[in-house]
């Protein structure tokens, strides 16, 4: 399977724990993103890299959240000390960006958190 | 920021009938994409239509840069068809964020 890839695909924590994801994007892709999705509505943009470089982050990613892409490849979200607002799926999504202007997202399976 | 707007929120059919979801944005954009998203939560890229017309099987989609609509037509729909239908876009092909609109929920009945 070439597709982006995430893990766990299913979280339980509760309250106050920290909690972290991966995402494995398409091998070719420079572009890595995070997004959060509650239930009933689109998906929100988080951040996104560009190679190992964090480019943009959103104003939902508050303290608690950090993510990091060290070698230009996976990337990790880590939630610290989770509330129960942070339930929601995190969707993972790649693309690749060059010479021809063209920005196609492809999109994981998902993390499904749960905060208990 | 960019605003997305889709029309209708929730579409129910009879298997076969045929229908058009429509997106809305408010500012010029470089992309667009739609989706769809299955029960489990999966996206599945469906087009990227920046702007112009394409067709893929059932489905073809339109998008009018100069007005700020795109069109998602679906034909002889199925039971499979059902699920949450997405358009994102991005104002500049540099830029990261992508905009989603809220979705239109459609439910095909055998």
């Amino acid at each position: 399977d070439t597709g982006v890839s995430q893990d766990p695909r299913h979280k339980i924590t509760k309250r106050g724990q920290n909690v972290t994801f991966r995402c494995d994007p398409i091998s070719e892709h420079n572009r890595l993103y995070w997004y959060r999705q509650t239930l009933g509505q689109g998906p929100e943009f988080l951040t996104y890299f560009q190679n190992e470089a964090q480019l943009e982050k959103s104003r939902l990613l508050s303290d608690r959240f950090s993510a990091e892409r060290p070698k230009g490849s996976f990337s990790t979200l880590e939630i610290q000390r989770t509330e129960q607002g942070d339930s929601a799926m995190y969707l993972c999504a790649s693309s690749f960006t060059g010479t021809v202007t063209r920005n196609e997202q492809f999109f994981g399976p998902g993390t499904r958190l749960t905060v208990l | 920021g960019i605003q997305v707007e889709q029309s209708p929120p929730d579409l129910i059919l009879q298997e076969g009938a045929n229908s058009t979801l429509r997106c809305n944005f408010s500012d010029s954009v470089n992309n667009l994409q739609w989706f769809h998203q299955n029960p489990w939560g999966q996206l599945i890229n469906l087009f990227y239509i920046p702007s112009g017309t394409k067709q893929n099987g059932r489905l073809s989609a339109t998008t009018v840069a100069t007005e700020r609509y795109s069109l998602l037509y679906i034909s002889s729909s199925q039971t499979t068809d059902s699920g949450v239908y997405f358009c994102a876009v991005l104002k500049s092909t540099n830029a990261g964020k992508s905009t989603f609109g809220d979705g239109t929920t459609l439910t095909v009945k055998p």
